[in-house]
């Protein structure tokens, strides 16, 4: 069983589409995240949530909404997608009491904006 | 604000031979301390990590120690194989005196690491 899965696997869209990136965790963990890698491999964090409440919300375009329907799910919502949006995107979850045993990431979603 | 700083890559070394990426760190108390590794094509998998001051993490042959008084925790391993290349990170949690964290991971540059055989 994977612990924390995101789909799609690849995503190849158009300048101005809207689309979304859905994120799924079975290992009973009460936060989720959403990182962003770029083409130098740079990582940097997007958003967090905590029982489906917000609690980091990093410098991010409006264009980019989460949503967090349960503690078991995070979703990602890009409207207007510019070409600067092509990236890698990671979802990844943790126990918020261990959180300092470090967070579990998903294979990762590759965003392409053409 | 926290940071993390990784020695540059990329690094190319020959199987067997020794690896050391550096890794130091700036952050307020005692962080957690962490290396992911990235194989191509792939998520982030935690190699190792390390909640406390003078403890190692090890893993798949990987070392690392945490030391507060150079603020660094650096990656070793003694041979390093053609299946380590990949790219590797640390990365840290800040310390949180009130039990639960709801601190970000922070991740260094990311180091890449190719080993010919």
């Amino acid at each position: 069983d994977t612990a924390v899965s995101q789909t799609p696997k690849y995503l190849v869209t158009q300048m101005g589409n809207d689309k979304s990136i859905k994120c799924e965790q079975n290992l009973g963990h009460d936060t989720m995240y959403w990182y962003k890698q770029d083409s130098k491999k740079f990582l940097k964090i997007m958003f967090s949530y905590n029982n489906k409440e917000l609690i980091i919300n990093e410098t991010v375009p409006n264009r980019f909404s989460p949503k967090s329907p349960d503690k078991a799910h995070l979703n990602l919502h890009i409207n207007s997608l510019e070409l600067g949006d092509s990236a890698v995107y990671f979802c990844a979850s943790s126990q918020a009491t261990r959180g300092r045993s470090g967070y579990t990431f998903g294979s990762g979603t590759r965003l392409t904006v053409v | 604000g926290n940071s993390v700083t990784q020695m540059e890559g990329p690094v190319t070394l020959s199987e067997e031979a020794f690896l050391t990426i550096n890794c130091t760190y700036t952050a307020t108390g005692y962080p957690s301390l962490f290396w992911y590794v990235q194989y191509p094509g792939e998520g982030l998998q935690l190699l190792l990590k390390a909640t406390k001051a003078d403890d190692k993490g090890s893993n798949k042959g990987f070392e690392a120690t945490y030391r507060k008084e150079t603020t660094s925790f650096h990656l070793e391993k003694g041979s390093v194989q053609v299946s380590d290349s990949a790219v590797y990170f640390c990365a840290l949690i800040p310390s949180n005196a009130g039990g639960t964290s709801y601190g970000k991971l922070t991740f260094g540059q990311g180091t890449i690491l190719t080993v010919h055989p």
